[in-house]
């Protein structure tokens, strides 16, 4: 069983959609999650870190449950432009390596 | 500032054959890490550097991979011999302590 684990999509949605995705982790020692956006034949990009009390950036919305080992990412009002493949990224401590997911691959169309 | 610089951007090279990998981080960032992502599959760790020290090396496939950072600046991976399942794109990643990673834009290697 892989470490992350993440529906690999592809979510095709109209722009204006809203779209959610998941992720579950196995190590319960994981300290630090994030979400990250890769565009084709680039590096991958922090989109943001995820905190249990939920954050949010604009139309982005993050939320982590410790109990059930699951992140979650939200979307509002996709844009073209949030077509990416969407990395799900656990870290056991500060500092130490990131552990991916496979990726979510988002295509918005008109 | 300047970001995570990576150096070949492509390569080709065939079975056998001999692969230096650059890295240049962040200017001032200790740690420096190396990830690969083979075709259809996730991007993996490989190993991660402090300064110039190999803090986790556990990533790092078998004994034909070497990484080095003499000096603690930039790093170099070498593949020697090269096989086919090398073929991948190699990321590099920088940062300080407590603050997030920067990814280089990687070199993608294709071993013919």
């Amino acid at each position: 069983r892989k470490e992350v684990e993440q529906d690999p999509g592809p979510f095709n949605v109209p722009e204006g959609a809203t779209v959610a995705f998941n992720c579950t982790y196995s190590n319960s020692a994981s300290q630090s999650f994030f979400w990250y956006r890769q565009d084709c034949r680039k590096e991958p990009k922090l989109l943001m870190s995820v905190y249990s009390s939920g954050n949010e950036d604009g139309r982005f919305t993050a939320q982590l449950n410790r109990a059930s080992q699951y992140i979650s990412l939200l979307i509002r009002d996709s844009k073209l432009s949030d077509s990416a493949t969407y990395l799900c990224v656990v870290m056991r401590e500060y500092g130490n390596k990131l552990v991916f997911g496979a990726g979510t691959i988002l295509r918005v169309k008109s | 500032e300047a970001g995570v610089t990576q150096f070949p951007s492509h390569s080709v090279i065939e079975k056998g054959q001999t692969v230096t990998l650059r890295c240049d981080p962040i200017s001032g960032h200790d740690n420096l890490y190396w990830y690969r992502r083979v075709m259809g599959k996730e991007i993996k760790f490989l190993l991660h550097f402090v300064k110039e020290s190999k803090q986790d090396e556990s990533g790092m496939p078998n004994n034909r991979f070497l990484a080095e950072r003499t000096g603690g600046t930039y790093s170099t991976l070498k593949v020697q011999p090269a096989e086919l399942e090398d073929s991948g794109v190699y990321f590099c990643a920088s940062n300080h302590p407590g603050t997030g990673y920067t990814f280089g834009s990687g070199t993608r290697l294709t071993v013919v």
